[in-house]
């Protein structure tokens, strides 16, 4: 089993359009979690940290269920420039610094 | 531009050949990251330095593979006797504590590796 699984889609959503993505993770003693965005040929970049207590930003919300070790992200009012792969992402020990991917989530969106 | 740079960008080789990559990374940065992105996969790590010490190493570095970080400044990651399976992209990324307390990392534009 991966660490960390996400459906790879890819989702192929109108401008406009509220889009959610989920993830799931296997260490239960993961300390943070992140959601990393990628453009097609670049590298990663932050999107933002997930908290306990969920988190928004502008037209996204990320919510953590540590019970089901579930992460969860919602885009709202999608714009033409969200598409990009979407990756979820765990740090799995505390104290230690590597960063455990998921295999990211395709996103397109049409005007 | 004050990012994570990489050289080269791209890197084509024959199979058993070495390769040598370098990273620079964000000027204040202590700590520096490498991992490996092939298609449609997330990257995954491979190694972890804090200043010039090498902290953290996955099992995915090879006896091929090393990396250094001589100065605690810029790092290289050399692969000996390359082979088809080494061609990916490797990323190179950089954090501080002192920057959102060292959970974000900034990565580099990567370099793409080819393996004929």
């Amino acid at each position: 089993r991966k660490e960390v699984e996400q459906d790879p889609g890819p989702f192929n959503v109108p401008e406009g359009a509220t889009v959610a993505f989920n993830c799931t993770y296997s260490n239960s003693a993961s300390q943070s979690f992140f959601w990393y965005r990628q453009d097609c040929r670049k590298e990663p970049k932050l999107l933002m940290s997930v908290y306990s207590s969920g988190n928004e930003d502008g037209r996204f919300t990320a919510q953590l269920n540590r019970a089901s070790q579930y992460i969860s992200l919602l885009i709202r009012d999608s714009k033409l420039s969200d598409s990009a792969t979407y990756l979820c992402v765990v740090n799995p020990i505390q104290g230690a610094q590597k960063l455990v991917f998921g295999q990211g989530t395709r996103l397109t969106i049409n005007p | 531009d004050t990012g994570v740079s990489q050289d080269p960008r791209h890197k084509i080789t024959k199979r058993g050949q070495n390769v040598t990559f370098r990273c620079d990374p964000i000027s204040e940065h202590n700590r520096l990251y490498w991992y490996r992105q092939t298609l449609g996969q997330g990257p995954e790590f491979l190694t972890y330095f804090q200043n010039e010490a090498q902290l953290e190493k996955s099992r995915l570095l090879s006896d091929r593979f090393s990396a250094e970080r001589p100065k605690g400044s810029f790092s290289t990651l050399e692969i000996q006797r390359t082979e088809q399976g080494d061609s990916a992209m490797y990323l190179c990324a950089s954090s501080s504590r002192r920057t959102s307390g060292g959970t974000e990392q900034f990565f580099g534009p990567g370099t793409r590796l080819t393996v004929l």
